[in-house]
């Protein structure tokens, strides 16, 4: 068990609709990050937050944005939804915000999205 | 932009012998390296690291080795054992995480 907490394990929804992936990050890490990880594709890099604010953005399409509350949760929040954003979304944590090399990313379990 | 590459989609060996998992990458300001591995229906968990002013690091069956003059690191594990059967990413660091796209491992008995 990572300690990352993401919600929910699945989510089936129609093109042009909006969906909000929740993410609670390992106790005591302050940064969280969001992947994307299309069929037989790697883990594509779409945003960090560190502390709640923005850190780094990958590639992160314009119908996507994410915020980390002063919790330190974060959402990723997709809207009009095509069928090719059907994916795994996976939520990281991390101590370190900018410190990459002294802090290897704890993963949860991911949220499944089908768009039909 | 793939900055990082595995190549090989899949590797299978036998329970006992050595596996191979090779990345490439073109990004030279990368200065950190990890290897993480998924199993299905779980996120990926880290493995190993070695960070660029190394050429080797060993964690027990595990070891990576870097050769920053080529932009390659592979990762040894012997001896192979069906618990290892995986995914197995290959990461690189600079002002953020890159992924490979996995190499899936296959350990038979």
């Amino acid at each position: 068990d990572s300690g990352v907490t993401q919600t929910p394990k699945h989510l089936i929804t129609a093109t042009g609709q909006r969906v909000t992936l929740r993410c609670s990050p390992r106790s005591g890490d302050l940064s969280v990050y969001w992947y994307q990880q299309s069929l037989d594709q790697g883990l594509q890099f779409l945003i960090q937050y560190y502390n709640g604010e923005e850190r780094a953005k990958g590639n992160i399409l314009e119908r996507f944005s994410a915020q980390q509350f002063p919790d330190l949760h974060s959402e990723l929040n997709l809207s009009s939804l095509e069928l090719g954003d059907s994916a795994l979304y996976f939520c990281a944590s991390s101590v370190e915000g900018g410190a990459w090399n002294n802090s290897p990313l704890h993963f949860g379990n991911g949220t499944r999205l089908t768009v039909t | 932009d793939q900055q990082v590459k595995q190549n090989s989609p899949s590797l299978s060996v036998q329970e006992g012998r050595i596996s191979i998992l090779n990345c490439d990458y073109t990004n030279s300001m990368f200065d950190y390296f990890l290897w993480y591995k998924k199993y299905p229906a779980e996120g990926p968990t880290f493995l190993i690291s070695i960070s660029s002013i190394k050429d080797k690091n060993e964690d027990g069956r595990f070891t990576v080795f870097l050769n920053k003059s080529a932009k390659h690191l592979s990762l040894h594990i012997v001896p192979s054992q069906p618990g290892d059967s995986a995914v197995y990413f290959c990461a690189a660091s600079a002002n953020d995480m890159r992924f490979g796209a996995g190499t899936r491992l296959t350990v038979k008995p």
